[in-house]
């Protein structure tokens, strides 16, 4: 069965990095998009970006240009998110989600999310 | 970018209604449109996919119907467990942007 299995909460300070994990199996992993999409405490839902997990390329929300970086390991089937220079409003969950080529482009699987809390 | 827009904000309904939450798009988004259903403390669902194709699984009180910039689900006789926040989302160009939920809540 398809699983996206993502890396754990993380506090750090404001200005600092982090970078989260998720790990795909079930499925073909080269043959989807994935995407990396946040919720605020009590908010909606924000896309930050997408990358293709056969090439590699990349295209991010301009809100996040500049701050974000999406790579993947194909040989862990495993995408990565780095987001820099941190600020408290980037306290969050953070999901990646995948969608098929072509078509529509929805999202049918979700990782259970990791929770980043920036703090000093 | 595209902004959606979801109403009501939030809704109260009894076991057993047909409930209805409306989603437009600031500009055409053709049926690249999905929605998605959120419950406390866990990953969003997919429940409908480009406009009115319900997604494998999910229970068909569910549907959806729209195109160009009007949308809607529809859902045919409320249950206890459908008691969540719904999300449309539009997927004709990035950045993919949400509307802001509809919190329901059965009375």
């Amino acid at each position: 069965q398809v699983q996206l299995v993502q890396s754990g909460a993380e506090v750090k300070k404001p200005g600092a990095s982090v970078k989260v994990s998720c790990k795909a199996s079930g499925y073909t992993f080269t043959s989807y998009y994935m995407h990396w999409v946040r919720q605020a405490p009590g908010q909606g839902l924000e896309w930050m970006g997408i990358i293709n997990l056969s090439g590699g390329n990349t295209n991010y929300a301009q809100k996040f240009q500049g701050r974000v970086t999406m790579t993947r390991d194909t040989s862990t089937s495993t995408v990565y998110m780095e987001l820099s220079s941190l600020r408290s409003e980037d306290t969050a969950i953070y999901y990646c989600a995948r969608t098929p080529y072509g078509g529509n482009s929805r999202f049918d699987y979700w990782g259970q999310g990791t929770l980043v809390t920036v703090s000093s | 970018d595209i902004q959606m827009t979801q109403s009501p904000s939030s809704l109260s309904a009894s076991v057993g209604d047909r409930v209805t939450i409306t989603c437009r798009a600031s500009q055409s988004v053709n049926s690249y449109l999905n929605w998605y259903q959120q419950k406390p403390g866990k990953a969003p669902k997919l429940l409908i996919y480009a406009a009115s194709s319900l997604q494998s699984g999910v229970p068909s009180r569910f549907s959806g119907r729209g195109s160009g910039t009007d949308f809607t689900l529809t859902i045919s006789s409320l249950q206890p467990e459908d008691s969540a926040a719904y999300y449309c989302q539009q997927s004709y160009t990035t950045p993919y942007t949400f509307g802001q939920g509809t919190k329901l809540e059965i009375k």
